[in-house]
């Protein structure tokens, strides 16, 4: 069965640090990895996905997460944290192809990032 | 193009109430998912639809909960008889096919009182 595990409930950041979210997944087959960020009030937005191609991930708004197979990883990564990123993160992993991929999300619990200024 | 749109946004009910939930798609997206999300959880999938077919239910879909997708466009998700533990936010996603990404509503938000 598929799962994902994020390892952190909760990160806290200054305002042009760093920002490390963990991610670990479990699955039988080759994942479909995603992240989703979800600001207060508003849907769900696709940050990012990895489908197989390149391992190093690059998303919106200055986002990366890198696919690591042998560490069962994919963690998301930003260079300098901005105020505006303060928001609800999920890790999601999907069916991958050849599985009967009905494409449905498998979410993590989330991370909530705190940027202080 | 005006993204997946849910109504209503919020809906405050009493127990053993029924509650419909609309859900309109990005137009030409043939995939359709209901997800449901509690407080301080991920959204866990509930059934989604290719077309007007409803292909897959989640055991966590009891039998008081039934979606429709009449003619593969717009959906509803009703509840009968609501408990309390039903309240939660309802979110929609439409995706072209089931590889392509999934473009999530603004969601429901239910309160059962």
């Amino acid at each position: 069965a598929q799962s994902v595990t994020q390892l952190d409930s909760h990160v806290s950041v200054s305002e042009g640090t760093p920002v490390l979210l963990r991610c670990n997944y479990s699955s039988s087959y080759s994942p479909s990895l995603f992240w989703y960020v979800q600001h207060p009030n508003k849907g769900l937005q696709l940050l990012l996905k990895y489908t197989s191609a390149a391992t190093l991930v690059k998303g919106i708004n200055g986002f990366e997460a890198e696919f690591k197979k042998s560490e069962t990883s994919f963690h998301l990564t930003k260079p300098s944290a901005h105020m505006s990123d303060a928001a609800e993160y999920f890790c999601v992993v999907s069916w991958p192809k050849g599985s009967g991929n009905t494409g449905k999300l498998i979410f993590g619990q989330g991370t909530t990032l705190q940027v202080k200024p | 193009d005006t993204g997946v749109s849910q109504n209503p946004r919020h809906k405050i009910t009493k127990r053993g109430q029924n509650v419909t939930f609309r859900c309109d798609p990005i137009s030409e997206h043939n995939r359709l998912y209901w997800y449901r999300q509690t407080l301080g959880q991920g959204p866990e999938f509930l059934t989604y639809f290719q077309n007007e077919a409803q292909l897959e239910k989640s055991r966590l879909l009891s039998d008081r909960f039934s979606a429709e997708r009449p003619k593969g466009s717009f959906s509803t998700l009703e509840i009968q008889r609501t408990e309390q533990g039903d309240s939660a936010m309802y979110l929609c996603a439409s995706s072209l096919t089931s590889l392509e990404t999934q473009y999530f509503g603004p969601g429901t938000r239910l309160l059962v009182l």
